[in-house]
């Protein structure tokens, strides 16, 4: 099992383009979560997917948005890229209830 | 005043000491989340409990319920037990598994 994988690891944009970030959930997880970390801080939750439905959103703007596969896998995307969007994107999947499990990250750096 | 409260927010210890961290949280939870996350990004979810003690090798964590309190404990403690660590926690109804996160504990143990 490979466990949750992203991708891709590192990438670097420019202000107003468009991104789009991909997770692979851990087999026999059905639950995608997308955080941002900025930083220093701690991860802010952006928002959640459970059967291809956007389940709970965090307080971030429309330019972010999101979609998961029927295989679960998840991306997010994010418009109209802004420096303050520069942060480590981290996906966490579970299966409903249970324990979140982390992938490795996108760093995302808006030049 | 944030939801998740750590403290301290940095730690330096010797080799061999007894480490404790400590996370206070204000809102209901269905769980309650160690995390530890590297230099580079990838978090590894360490904990997952909802009362009482769980013990894994070096670590263990407790939650008081009642009073809204968690510590984490590291025993003999190491050199590459040298990381930030995270509280957090996830909400009590069923759907609401999103994470919200301390701001962290900065650990150094110095050989």
């Amino acid at each position: 099992d490979a466990g949750v994988t992203q991708s891709p690891t590192h990438l670097i944009k420019t202000r107003g383009q468009q991104v789009t970030l991909r997770c692979s959930p851990k087999s026999g997880h059905d639950t995608v979560s997308w955080y941002q970390q900025a930083l220093g801080q701690g991860p802010q939750f952006i928002f959640q997917y459970y059967e291809e439905e956007e389940r709970q959103r965090g307080n971030f703007p429309d330019r972010f948005s999101g979609h998961q596969f029927p295989n679960y896998s998840s991306e997010l995307n994010v418009n109209a890229l802004l420096l303050g969007d520069s942060a480590l994107y981290l996906c966490a999947s579970s299966s409903t209830g249970n324990e979140q499990y982390f992938g490795p990250g996108t760093r995302l750096t808006v030049t | 005043k944030n939801e998740v409260e750590q403290s301290p927010q940095n730690l330096t210890a010797q080799e061999g000491e007894f480490i404790t961290i400590n996370c206070s949280y204000s809102v209901g939870i269905s769980a309650l989340h160690w995390l530890q996350q590297h230099p580079g990004g990838g978090i590894v979810s360490l904990f997952m409990l909802s009362s009482g003690k769980k013990k894994h090798g070096r670590l263990i964590a407790t939650i008081n319920i009642q009073e809204k309190h968690s510590s984490l404990h590291i025993t003999a403690s190491h050199p590459r037990d040298s990381a930030v660590y995270i509280c957090a926690v996830s909400g009590r109804s069923f759907g609401n598994e999103k994470l919200t996160f301390g701001t962290g504990t900065r650990l150094t143990i110095i050989p």
